[in-house]
């Protein structure tokens, strides 16, 4: 089992409904969890650090569920730009202790 | 404009050629990361450094070197060592261990 599993889409969804998707990860020492944004053939991008009680930003959420071991990211009134791939993030520790996931691909369409 | 600039962001080599990617930053960071990326897997660590003159092994160190000689700057030398060296590669930087990362536009190598 992968430490850190997306499902990598590709996500067709219209322009503007809601999308969400999750995470999973198998180590339960995981301290801290991040979601990432990457367009195609570029480098990631910070979106959202995703803390115990959850955090929006926007038409962002993000939520931790410890019990079950996953993230998840939910985004409302989607955009055309917020077509992307978002790459989740678990650090067990210090930067050199990230896992990242393979990243869920989404494409919002007109 | 503070950032990570890495060059060249094309690069062509024979096989058995060493090549070395460039990585700068100005943004006054302590760490420094090389990340590599391939198509459908997560980004996996090659090397960082938390300091001057001082840098550890990541998950997939085999076949690549770094240096830290400066605050600003971590190049990374893909060897003839490095068997699958065709990828995109990553440099990033975070003020400390546990900042966020911020990453240069990455440098796609090609190896044939």
């Amino acid at each position: 089992r992968k430490e850190v599993e997306q499902d990598p889409g590709p996500f067709n969804v219209p322009e503007g409904a809601t999308v969400a998707f999750n995470c999973t990860y198998s180590n339960s020492a995981s301290q801290s969890f991040f979601w990432y944004r990457q367009d195609c053939r570029k480098e990631p991008k910070l979106l959202m650090s995703v803390y115990s009680s959850g955090n929006e930003d926007g038409r962002f959420t993000a939520q931790l569920n410890r019990a079950s071991q996953y993230i998840s990211l939910l985004i409302r009134d989607s955009k055309l730009s917020d077509s992307a791939t978002y790459l989740c993030v678990v650090n067990k520790g210090s930067n050199y202790q990230l896992i990242w996931g393979a990243g869920t691909k989404l494409i919002i369409k007109p | 404009d503070g950032g990570i600039t890495q060059s060249p962001k094309y690069l062509f080599r024979k096989e058995g050629q060493n090549v070395t990617l460039s990585c700068e930053q100005n943004l006054n960071h302590d760490a420094m990361y090389w990340y590599r990326q391939d198509p459908g897997q997560g980004l996996r660590l090659i090397y960082y450094s938390q300091i001057v003159n001082d840098f550890q092994k990541g998950d997939i160190a085999e076949g690549y070197s770094v240096s830290r000689e400066k605050k600003e700057s971590f190049p990374l030398t893909v060897t003839s060592a490095q068997k699958n060296p065709t990828a995109f590669y990553l440099c990033a930087s975070s003020m400390q261990a546990n900042s966020p990362l911020h990453f240069g536009n990455g440098t796609r190598l090609t190896v044939t």
